[in-house]
Parts: C-alpha cells; structure tokens; sequence
C-alpha cells in the first residue's frame, strides 16, 4: 500500500459544481496533513492545513477522519480557476520535517 | 514579494557536464529541501537541511550533491547530469519545528539535458 494514495482523476466538472477529493494515508501516526495546488509546470502552493476538527477556506472546506485514515477537499461552486492538480500531503511520523506526498487529483472545471 | 527565490528558472546543460542549481530563502527558516518532479509524477524528495544537518533520501543518486553554507542559501550540484535528471527542481522551505510543517515553494528550475 502506497504511503499517500490519490485517485489520479481527471476530475471534469462544470462551473458551478461541488467536486470532492478524497486521499487516504497509510501511518496512523501522522499529525500533519495538507492540501496542495499545482498549476500545470508551476510550483506547489499551500492551498490548506487539515485540522482535526474540520476547517473552511471560501468554497474549500477540509476534512480528516483519523479512523478511517484519509482526509477529504471539497471544493463548492467551482470556478475555471480551480482547474489544477491537487496535491495530499502528509508528515512522516517521527520526522515532522518530512513530507509525503501523493501523485495528486486532476481536475479540469469546464465552461 | 517572492520569499523563496531559486535561480535560474531554466537551465539548459549538457550530458556530463556539472550544473548548479540555487536556492535563496528571505524567511528565516530552518528547514531547506531540493525535490526533483517530473512530468505527471509527485514532487519526490532528494535530500534537506536542518540548520546544517543534512540528510539524504536513501535513493537519491550519488550524482546529486548539495550544500547550505548559510541559512539564506542552498545549492543543488548535479555532477554528471544524464538523459534521466532532466526535470523541475524545486526547493522548498519550512520552520520545521512541531506540528508547523508547511513548506513553501521557488518557482523551480526548469533542467533541459541535452
């Protein structure tokens, strides 16, 4: 089982739709966990942490379920803009300072 | 105002010949990271800085050197650059202390092996 898994997409959605990502993660022990935006030959960019309690950003709304191990984005009334590739991050447990990530969801938000 | 800066954003080198990539950061942080991406893969992780501590992925080529020789700046030296190394390098930052381990990104530079 990969470290990081993510369903690779394409997402294709229509503007205005609600899309949703979900990654799932492998080590119990991990604290940290992000949400990432790449643009097509651009850099990542933080697009949220994930808090234990759930946390919201505008349209972008961040789950993490420890039991069941793996942490969702939701992204409400999508705008051509949010077409990108999003990235799932994790921390490795016992080296705060490492990053895992997923090979990302690929969403295409179409006129 | 651009607070991690890597330069140049394309490199063009030849099969063999040394290249150096840089890295400058104006946050102050401890952590310093190269990751090599490429096309429809995840940033993968060559090795970091902690202050001057380094540490090296297991799986990262011999061919991939490094050096921090202040907090500011961090170089990537590749010293005989194959077919196979051309790639997006991206170097990163974070604070690196507790739970804060967000990391914040250069735009990249962009390696053409030709």
């Amino acid at each position: 089982r990969k470290e990081v898994e993510q369903d690779p997409g394409p997402f294709n959605v229509p503007e205005g739709a609600t899309v949703a990502f979900n990654c799932t993660y492998s080590n119990s022990a991990s604290q940290s966990f992000f949400w990432y935006r790449q643009d097509c030959r651009k850099e990542p960019k933080l697009l949220m942490s994930v808090y234990s309690s759930g946390n919201e950003d505008g349209r972008f709304t961040a789950q993490l379920n420890r039991a069941s191990q793996y942490i969702s984005l939701l992204i409400r009334d999508s705008k051509l803009s949010d077409s990108a590739t999003y990235l799932c991050v994790v921390n490795s447990p016992g080296n705060n300072r490492k990053l895992i990530w997923g090979l990302g969801t690929s969403l295409a938000v179409n006129p | 105002d651009a607070m991690v800066i890597q330069n140049p954003r394309y490199q063009v080198t030849q099969f063999g010949k040394p290249v150096t990539l840089s890295c400058s950061q104006t946050l102050n942080h401890n952590v310093m990271y190269w990751y090599q991406q490429k096309s429809s893969q995840a940033p993968k992780l060559l090795f970091h800085y902690y202050d001057k501590d380094f540490n090296n992925e297991a799986d990262t080529p011999d061919n991939f050197q490094s050096r921090r020789p202040n907090t500011s700046f961090c170089f990537l030296d590749i010293r005989s650059p194959g077919l196979g190394d051309a790639a997006m390098y991206l170097c990163a930052t974070s604070r690196g202390t507790g739970l804060d381990t967000e990391a914040f990104f250069g735009q990249g530079t962009r390696l053409t092996v030709v």
